[in-house]
């Protein structure tokens, strides 16, 4: 079946605009995360949703990053007034959601943000 | 959050070699799960292992192998006779049941393994 995607795959934007990030999971899966990894380094957690709500968003790292997952499905993270630093790959996962939350995530491919 | 530590950044091998990536792991829980996934050049990581700390028996797929060490805190793994699509960065994670971080991951920085021909 499909795996999880995510688009754009690649994503150039100038300091100070606004982007969004979109996340399909796989069919089925009620758990969605995001994650950041920067260059060198393992992913770090940013948010994670059960269907429609964020049941953790405590990665986020300012009031710039939000996340929304209208319909428990589709998710778009998106990102105001862009910095250098936001700079890296986005990677999206899913889960069954079963075992409250203690199953197996599965990842997408990343968007790359790069922002000049 | 309590820390994954994976001590080896790299490791060149060559082809046919049995090669040993470590991760150690921090936990004040007594229920946790520990994950290995794969990162190719290509990006995705691809899910390889999931372990639970109340099944202590090691596991072997194939030429990947995982010694589960409760002792000493590590969940390593072993590829036997590498070969050159084994080259990639590998991740050890975690995440508990009763942890603070919700049921984020909490990931090493990775081993980058080389296999050359």
């Amino acid at each position: 079946g499909a795996g999880v995607s995510q688009t754009p795959s690649n994503k150039v934007t100038e300091k100070g605009k606004y982007v969004e990030l979109r996340c399909d999971p796989i069919s089925g899966h009620t758990a969605l995360y995001w994650y950041r990894q920067s260059l060198g380094q393992g992913p770090e957690f940013l948010i994670y949703f059960q269907g429609t709500g964020a049941a953790d968003d405590s990665g986020l790292p300012n009031d710039r990053f939000f996340a929304v997952r209208p319909e428990g499905s589709v998710s778009t993270l998106k990102i105001q007034r862009t910095e250098r630093g936001d700079s890296a790959v986005y990677l999206c996962a899913s889960s069954p959601g079963l075992a409250g939350g203690r199953d197996t995530q599965y990842f997408g491919p990343g968007t790359r943000l790069t922002v000049l | 959050a309590q820390k994954v530590t994976q001590a080896q950044t790299e490791i060149s091998v060559v082809e046919k070699e049995d090669v040993t990536l470590d991760c150690v792991y921090e936990t004040r829980d007594t229920t946790y799960y520990l994950f290995w996934y794969k990162q190719p050049p290509s990006g995705e990581l691809v899910f390889l292992i999931r372990r639970n700390s109340f099944d202590e028996q090691n596991e072997i797929s194939g030429r990947y192998s995982w010694n589960f060490q409760k002792s000493t805190s590590s969940f390593n793994f072993t590829i036997t006779a590498s070969q050159v699509v084994d080259s990639a960065v590998y991740f050890c994670a975690r995440y508990s049941s009763n942890s603070n971080s919700g049921y984020a991951l909490n990931f090493g920085k990775g081993t980058s393994l080389l296999v050359t021909p």
